[in-house]
């Protein structure tokens, strides 16, 4: 059973440009979630997904981000006309169908996105 | 305003040494608290999960306590090694939802030889 995959690892773009994180959860888990990481800073919670719902985005910028779960593919996090402040590490992690009060959330390896 | 703190911020010890990292919060209604190990540019790797009628648990040399009546929790890591320089992560989940989280910024732990 693969863990959380996340693709690109790393993604350098241009300023004005959009980037594109993906994250494919972990075999039968329906629930995602998408963290920001600036250097030296924690992870700050964005967004949870589940499948074709966004149950909470309250993390979320009010602009330029947007998040889907499609029914069948990868979640993505999309940040249009980037600037130089969204350079960060992106993570994302899936949880199964919550099932109690102990429901674990497993994490991907990150996109690191650095825009020049 | 769900908050969680960590103690100390930064930590070096030497290897084979014992340390105690802490972590503070106001999360509620309590729900679950986690202890990650996230390595330099790796995603975390959870160590320890606890839920509310839970006080302690052991994950090899990593033994987290938990206390819910002045909602503390730490983290002890006995005979280190120096794969354990990384980052220690405390999460409180206030629902049963685990991926809605407030986490804390992290203890960076260096172990020197």
């Amino acid at each position: 059973n693969a863990g959380v995959m996340q693709n690109p690892r790393h993604l350098v773009r241009r300023r004005g440009q959009e980037a594109r994180l993906r994250c494919s959860p972990m075999k039968g888990h329906s629930h995602v979630y998408w963290y920001r990481q600036l250097p030296e800073e924690g992870l700050k919670f964005m967004v949870y997904l589940q499948k074709e719902n966004i149950i909470d985005e309250s993390g979320m910028p009010k602009e330029r981000f947007s998040a889907e779960f499609p029914k069948e593919g990868p979640s993505i996090l999309r940040i249009q006309q980037v600037v130089r402040g969204d350079s960060a590490a992106y993570f994302c992690a899936s949880s199964p169908q919550n099932s109690g009060r102990s429901t674990e959330a497993f994490f991907g390896q990150g996109t690191r996105l650095t825009v020049v | 305003k769900n908050q969680v703190e960590q103690s100390p911020q930064s930590l070096i010890i030497l290897e084979g040494k014992n340390c105690t990292l802490q972590c503070n919060y106001t999360v509620s209604p309590f729900s679950n608290l986690r202890w990650y190990k996230q390595d330099t540019g790796r995603g975390p790797v959870s160590l320890t999960i606890m839920t509310f009628s839970e006080n302690t648990k052991s994950n090899g040399r990593y033994t987290a306590t938990l206390d819910a009546d002045t909602k503390q929790s730490s983290l002890h890591i006995t005979a280190s090694q120096l794969s354990d320089s990384a980052s220690y992560i405390c999460v409180v989940s206030a629902n049963t939802n685990a991926g809605k989280s407030t986490f804390g910024d992290g203890t960076t732990l260096t172990v020197k030889p």
